[in-house]
């Protein structure tokens, strides 16, 4: 099946620092990608959707200066933490999908993020 | 997009079938019924969607109530490995194609 690689796995570092989060789709053109956000314990919060080749859709309460998200081609999208804060920690999830319509999302398997 | 609702815990004796609910009785003509798996620290999985028919996959089949305001994931031989929380998802196909998560159901599958 569809395969979505995101890297890193898992993230610590200092506050204030930004870091990036790349998702790829692996054996398939990805059109669309989301940002999910997930706190312990809690479900999956939708932070953007990022088209390729156009600006980000952000969720509202996302900080879009806060979160930035590039889609430059079909396969990548990476999303940027700026001036990271422990606040900030959270497990970041990408999907990924070929078209809108009834195609199944695939999703990678997290990032960890620990800000210190 | 409909909203859905599903218990928040079920226990399941390895080896039997676990039927997972799930009730989506706004739901509209053209949204479909997804079903997404998580287990404990990773992303979601997707399972298996429909639209008004029942399917079937590998990994589990999908009822649909002919209104479709309900349905039941059914995993055939619920495993140890199956345990995670289950998210039914109802989408539609002219959306932009996001996925809004509930809270789930956590289905333990005990020994």
């Amino acid at each position: 099946g569809a395969v979505v690689s995101q890297h890193p796995s898992r993230v610590i570092c200092k506050s204030g620092t930004s870091v990036k989060i790349e998702c790829r789709s692996l054996d398939f053109q990805a059109t669309t990608m989301f940002w999910y956000r997930q706190f312990p314990k809690q479900s999956l919060m939708l932070m953007a959707t990022s088209n390729e080749g156009s600006k980000a859709t952000y969720e509202q309460g996302v900080e879009k200066d806060k979160f930035l998200i590039n889609h430059a081609s079909l396969t990548l999208s990476t999303l940027t933490v700026t001036s990271a804060h422990p606040e900030d920690s959270s497990f970041y999830i990408c999907s990924a999908s070929g078209r809108v319509g009834n195609q199944p999302q695939h999703f990678g398997d997290g990032t960890r993020l620990s800000i210190l | 997009d409909a909203k859905t609702t599903q218990p928040p815990s079920m226990d399941c004796a390895e080896g039997r079938a676990a039927n997972l609910p799930c009730n989506h009785s706004t739901i509209s003509g053209n949204e479909y019924v997804y079903w997404y798996r998580q287990i404990h620290s990773q992303g979601p999985q997707y399972i298996i969607h429909g639209l008004k028919n029942n399917e079937t996959n590998e990994m589990a089949s999908l009822i649909i109530t002919e209104d479709r305001k309900s349905s039941t994931l059914i995993l055939p031989h619920a495993t140890l490995r199956d345990t995670a929380v289950y998210y039914c998802i109802v989408q539609g196909s002219s959306n932009t194609g996001k996925l809004i998560f509930g809270q789930g159901t956590t289905l333990q599958v005990k020994p």
